[in-house]
């Protein structure tokens, strides 16, 4: 079945650093990538999506690069602040044959800022 | 605003009594996951629904079912709960893409 793997399993960085979490998925078929914050005693939300279509997205200070060849799916954090200090999930998508889709995280970075 | 609402934020049980889990969308969304999420795991897939009545297994069922009647409701089943399902579960749905998720049930089996 689909596994992804993530790394590091903890990040601490320097505010103002960068911050950059890999991801490599094993099923050539998946088609979408998602990344979810999950900050402290709340629910993960989405930050940033990638389709397989496309290599790369930006959004203000996160962007996702995506190498389909490769399996390998990144997140970078620019100029990272205290407020961006949580836990960060990748996860990858697949279409089932039946019908719906269903969704493989991994199993996540615990991101440290340091101010 | 999406809304997915779990039924219990914490529950205590007994090993060996069968649990239930309710989670609740507001949003008609077709897809509805269950996920148990564990420290250095990440969030596990254990059973998801694409349609009403219609249920896939994910990575780790063993000892769960689900039940979905009806679209707004996927309920997790843990038929005789052990120690080892001591755990946060996650329920999630989504349309196509984005998955938005639950506030949690922490679940302790004693």
């Amino acid at each position: 079945g689909e596994n992804v793997e993530q790394h590091p399993s903890t990040l601490s960085v320097q505010e103002g650093d960068s911050a950059v979490i890999k991801c490599t998925y094993s099923d050539s078929a998946s088609n979408y990538f998602p990344w979810y914050k999950q900050e402290l005693g709340k629910r993960p939300q989405l930050i940033i999506d990638i389709r397989s279509n496309v290599g790369e997205k930006k959004d203000q200070r996160i962007a996702v690069t995506l190498n389909k060849t490769a399996k390998h799916f990144s997140l970078h954090i620019t100029e990272t602040q205290p407020e961006d200090s949580a836990v960060y999930f990748c996860a990858a998508s697949i279409s089932i044959l039946t019908g719906g889709f269903k969704t493989i995280f991994g199993a996540g970075t615990r991101l440290f800022v340091k101010a | 605003d999406v809304k997915v609402t779990q039924s219990s934020r914490y529950l205590v049980k007994r090993t060996g009594e069968k649990v239930f889990l309710e989670c609740v969308q507001d949003m008609d969304h077709e897809n509805m996951f269950w996920y148990r999420q564990d420290p250095g795991l990440g969030l596990r897939l254990i059973y998801f629904s694409y349609d009403v009545k219609m249920k896939e297994k994910g990575d780790i069922p063993e000892g769960y079912s689900v039940s979905r009647e009806k679209k707004e409701r996927f309920s997790l089943i843990l038929e005789s709960a052990s120690t080892n399902q001591t755990s946060m579960y996650l329920c999630a749905s989504s349309l196509d893409t984005e998955a938005f998720f639950g506030q949690g049930t922490r679940l302790t089996v004693v």
